[in-house]
């Protein structure tokens, strides 16, 4: 199985700087047709988590564009350009390369 | 729009079955795959199980493989998701989920709570 990491698992904010989190994968996310099966979830307490970005970069549809996306390979990052209250919450990345899906272990935002 | 609505909380006894349900709307069925993903409390994601709408194919994580069946009835647009031989560590909040572009998983159910206490 593939393993995610991510770094770090706690990040203290302040609304309006900016903000990162990184995933790393045990082996390559690139698929032979040339896309890499990496994305982001945002899940708030009590919710069901929400899906921010696919194929590394791509912004899933609604989400802010303070929300981005980079990486290839096995080294990826989130970026939040302003934090706003609303962003906290636990992150995830996941691969969607192969089964079984897995994820990271989440980072825990929250408001300094 | 699409929407995924799912069963209610269970409670369960160890050793006992639970069979869940994720009720489709707002899109035609048969066309994408639906996941199962749960989450134990406290703990990370963990990817359960999908099911192809279409074909009936499925694929299971190696956690559950044995113990999980995953079903659909398109006539009535729902997934099922059963888990057999309930250990306390199934206790967790379970997902349904519909893949979108490039497979990403978009739409999510509510969450069903499955309590495994005797």
């Amino acid at each position: 199985d593939i393993v995610m990491t991510q770094s770090p698992l706690s990040l203290p904010v302040t609304p309006g700087e900016p903000a990162s989190i990184s995933c790393r994968s045990s082996q390559s996310l690139l698929h032979s047709n040339g896309n890499t099966y990496l994305e982001w979830f945002l899940q708030k307490p009590g919710r069901s988590p929400q899906l921010l970005i696919y194929m590394v970069s791509n912004r899933a549809s609604g989400v802010p564009d303070r929300f981005s996306g980079s990486g290839s390979g096995t080294d990826f990052t989130l970026k939040i350009s302003r934090v706003e209250a609303e962003d906290i919450g636990v992150y995830y990345c996941m691969q969607a390369l192969q089964a079984p899906r897995t994820f990271g272990q989440g980072t825990k935002v929250e408001i300094k | 729009q699409v929407q995924l609505v799912q069963s209610g909380a269970e409670v369960k006894k160890p050793g006992a079955s639970v069979k869940i349900s994720c009720k489709a709307s707002g899109y035609t069925f048969t066309t994408y795959t639906i996941h199962w993903v749960r989450q134990a409390p406290g703990q990370r994601l963990e990817w359960v199980a999908w099911i192809n709408i279409g074909n009936a194919n499925t694929m299971y994580s190696h956690n559950v493989q044995g113990r999980v069946t995953l079903s659909r009835d398109t006539s009535a647009s729902t997934a099922y998701m059963e888990l057999g031989s309930l250990r306390s560590e199934d206790t967790a909040i379970y997902y349904c989920a519909r893949e979108a572009t490039a497979y990403s998983l978009f739409y999510w159910g509510q969450g069903t709570l499955v309590t495994v206490s005797s």
